[in-house]
């Protein structure tokens, strides 16, 4: 069956840090991937996405490309802020309306 | 943007009652409304998808006396969590859409039973 693997946390950085965190998937078909963000007592928020191979998706100085070949679409931000601080979850759908979540990464970012 | 109103955001309870969670989504009319569950550090587990004025579908292991999903109008679903008992407190998030948006979810909705 379809499944999402995100790194585990939590990850701690310092304010301006590189950030990646890693997520892979296992699907049947071709899924549309999303990354999620759940700041402290909120529902999730839906970061980026990207709905085909080699897509990239962007938001708030944030990143991720669709990688068939490997299965992947990592997380990225090239210079973190201590209000980017959250659990961040990789997800899929896989043409119907069910969303696979991956267990989520906590994000601490230190000032 | 899209709003989706969950309301409690967090209700405390004696084992024995019954609790019920609504969601609305205030700005569109939602043609799908879907009900998670969040463990501590764990991922969402859908338990259930719901169309407006017909049965919810539950997913596999979800019991459906347990957990009754009212989806009356295109814009509210209630999830009334029947004879709660501890094992039941947890994290319980909504989302809803309508065609082919995406999913917008609400604040959700934190539930301890004593």
């Amino acid at each position: 069956g379809n499944s999402v693997t995100q790194m585990e946390g939590p990850v701690t950085l310092s304010e301006e840090a590189f950030l990646t965190i890693n997520c892979t998937y296992t699907a049947t078909g071709y899924p549309s991937l999303f990354w999620y963000v759940q700041y402290p007592g909120e529902g999730l928020q839906l970061l980026l996405k990207a709905t085909k191979a080699d897509d990239k998706g962007s938001n708030k100085g944030f990143e991720a490309t669709y990688r068939k070949e490997t299965t992947s679409f990592h997380l990225e931000k090239g210079s973190v802020q201590v209000s980017d601080s959250a659990v961040y979850f990789c997800a899929l759908s896989d043409g119907d309306d069910k969303i696979i979540f991956g267990k989520g990464t906590r994000l601490h970012i230190l000032p | 943007g899209a709003v989706v109103s969950q309301h409690p955001s967090r209700v405390i309870c004696k084992s024995g009652t019954s609790v019920k969670i609504e969601c609305r989504s205030l700005d569109f009319q939602a043609t799908t409304m879907f009900w998670y569950r969040q463990f501590p550090k764990q991922s969402l587990m859908l338990m259930a998808t719901s169309n407006e004025g017909s049965k919810a579908t539950y997913e596999q292991g979800v019991e459906k006396d347990k957990f009754l999903i009212n989806h009356a109008s295109l814009t509210l679903s209630t999830l009334t969590v029947t004879s709660a008992h501890p094992e039941d407190s947890s994290f319980y998030i909504c989302s809803a859409k309508k065609g082919d948006q995406p999913q917008h979810f609400g604040d959700g909705t934190r539930l301890s039973i004593l």
